[in-house]
């Protein structure tokens, strides 16, 4: 149980367009998902939290308009990154929280975005 | 705001060899404390936790980490390591119930045969 999915796996795209990162609880409600950038041979930086049915919180630093995140539903939760650039390049990965299970984090597969 | 510290971002083993991940936290309240492994190009996966409670902390294959207050550390111990123990090590802290995961750097461990 407590399976996170994301997809796609890896993208691709020209510099200027947007790009839209889906992460999925398939086995269980999130009350909260949690959105997180590594970058190669680095920690994860935790980019924002959202809750379903409210907006988004971001951490200091990250841009709400860059990187904006729904979370529609209490099984998905999407992060679109607007007008990309080759600075967004990196590593996203999702993560989940349910309330049953509290203190813990279910973690995606990651997404690798490349911005050329 | 919470912070973790782990030193020597690469760590190289002999098969069989004891590995000793040393993760040092800084939390204003009473922390979470975490390990996680993660396999290239892939997400986290929990390796152990300790939130309350007995201060060693027993995960899967006899990997095991200690709390220790006083030293503010939670320091993980693999005591014979195998080829498919080879991946990134993060220990992260969370302050209380806020859930929000603050992660160290990381270690590489890389198992000699």
């Amino acid at each position: 149980g407590a399976v996170v999915s994301q997809h796609p796996s890896r993208v691709i795209c020209k510099s200027g367009t947007s790009v839209k990162i889906e992460c999925r609880s398939l086995d269980f409600q999130a009350t909260t998902m949690f959105w997180y950038r590594q970058f190669p041979k680095k920690s994860l930086m935790l980019m924002a939290t959202s809750n379903e049915g409210s907006k988004a919180t971001y951490e200091q630093g990250v841009e709400k308009d860059k990187f904006l995140i729904n979370h529609a539903s209490l099984t998905l939760s999407t992060l679109t990154v607007t007008s990309a650039h080759p600075e967004d390049s990196s590593f996203y990965i999702c993560s989940a929280r349910t309330s049953g299970r509290w203190n813990e984090q279910f973690f995606g597969p990651g997404t690798r975005l490349t911005v050329l | 705001a919470q912070s973790v510290t782990q030193l020597g971002s690469h760590v190289s083993v002999s098969e069989g060899a004891l590995v000793l991940l040393r993760c040092n936290y800084s939390s204003s309240v009473p922390p979470y404390l975490f390990w996680y492994v993660q396999y290239p190009n892939q997400g986290l996966q929990l390796l152990l936790k300790y939130t309350t409670g007995a201060t060693l902390v027993k995960g899967i294959n006899g990997f095991e980490a200690e709390f220790k207050k006083s030293e503010t550390s939670f320091h993980l111990t693999i005591p014979s390591a195998h080829m498919s123990d080879a991946a990134e090590y993060f220990c992260a802290v969370s302050e209380g119930g806020n859930n929000r995961l603050a992660f160290g750097k990381g270690n590489q461990v890389v198992v000699i045969p």
